[in-house]
């Protein structure tokens, strides 16, 4: 059950889009349309952004948005502000009826 | 609003055990599968354990599989992590997070999670 394959860090000026890769299997990303995606701020519990691959909950920024090709997922934010900086997880179900995350993105705005 | 608190945290000796609970509210506690999630300290999350509405399906990783064991209790509102067994890098925050379906076919993805509560398990 290897974690999901993500860029350690990726950063932008305010107002830039940057995009978050996530990459899998055939065993998970590859095969379901269960891909989730979580924002955490420093010493707080995650927060999902994005689920389903791309529906966002009530309350979620239409800046964020996500997306999957093949055995890659990913999540784009739009218009960074200020209190985007946080580490972002992606998570996808797994064809042993697991959950896998990935290793987190730290974003950073410059 | 939706509310998760755990507990039963706190300092334990390798092969130990410990108990932890998820007090849960505002929302049908018996219609929704529930998780734990753990994170090591300045380290990413890892999914430890899901368990249907009903309790009739338990779902674990290799890592913890023979040594956790979740459960819960729909009147009391509760969910529970047994862990034995207790090793150094079992040490984390564990978080209690609600399940987006009745959870008979695994853990899809998880909303909310709660503040988490810290084991540390060391000598």
């Amino acid at each position: 059950q290897s974690a999901l394959t993500q860029p350690a860090s990726v950063s932008g000026s305010p107002g830039q889009s940057v995009t978050i890769s996530c990459t899998g299997t055939s065993n998970d990303v590859g095969s379901y349309d269960y891909v989730s995606w979580y924002q955490q701020h420093p010493g707080k519990a995650p927060k999902v952004i994005i689920y389903d691959v791309s529906r966002r909950p009530s309350g979620v920024s239409h800046r964020f948005s996500g997306s999957k090709s093949g055995y890659t997922a990913s999540l784009a934010i739009s218009g960074l502000q200020g209190e985007d900086e946080a580490t972002y997880y992606c998570s996808s179900y797994t064809s042993r009826t697991t959950l896998v995350f990935g290793g987190g993105t730290r974003v950073t705005v410059l | 609003e939706v509310q998760l608190v755990e507990s039963g945290g706190g300092l334990v000796q390798p092969g130990g055990s410990l108990r932890l609970s998820c007090t849960a509210s505002g929302f049908g506690f018996n219609t929704y599968a529930m998780n734990w999630v753990r994170q090591a300290p300045g380290k990413g999350l890892e999914w430890v354990s899901s368990i249907s509405d009903l309790g009739g399906s338990k779902y674990y990783p290799d890592s913890v599989k023979g040594r956790f064991t979740i459960s819960r209790d729909n009147s009391k509102n509760t969910l529970y992590l047994q862990m034995k067994s207790l090793r150094v890098e079992d040490t984390a925050v564990y978080y209690c997070a609600k399940g987006s379906d009745s959870g008979d076919y695994g853990p899809k993805w998880l909303d909310p999670w709660g503040q988490g509560t810290l084991v540390t398990v060391s000598s």
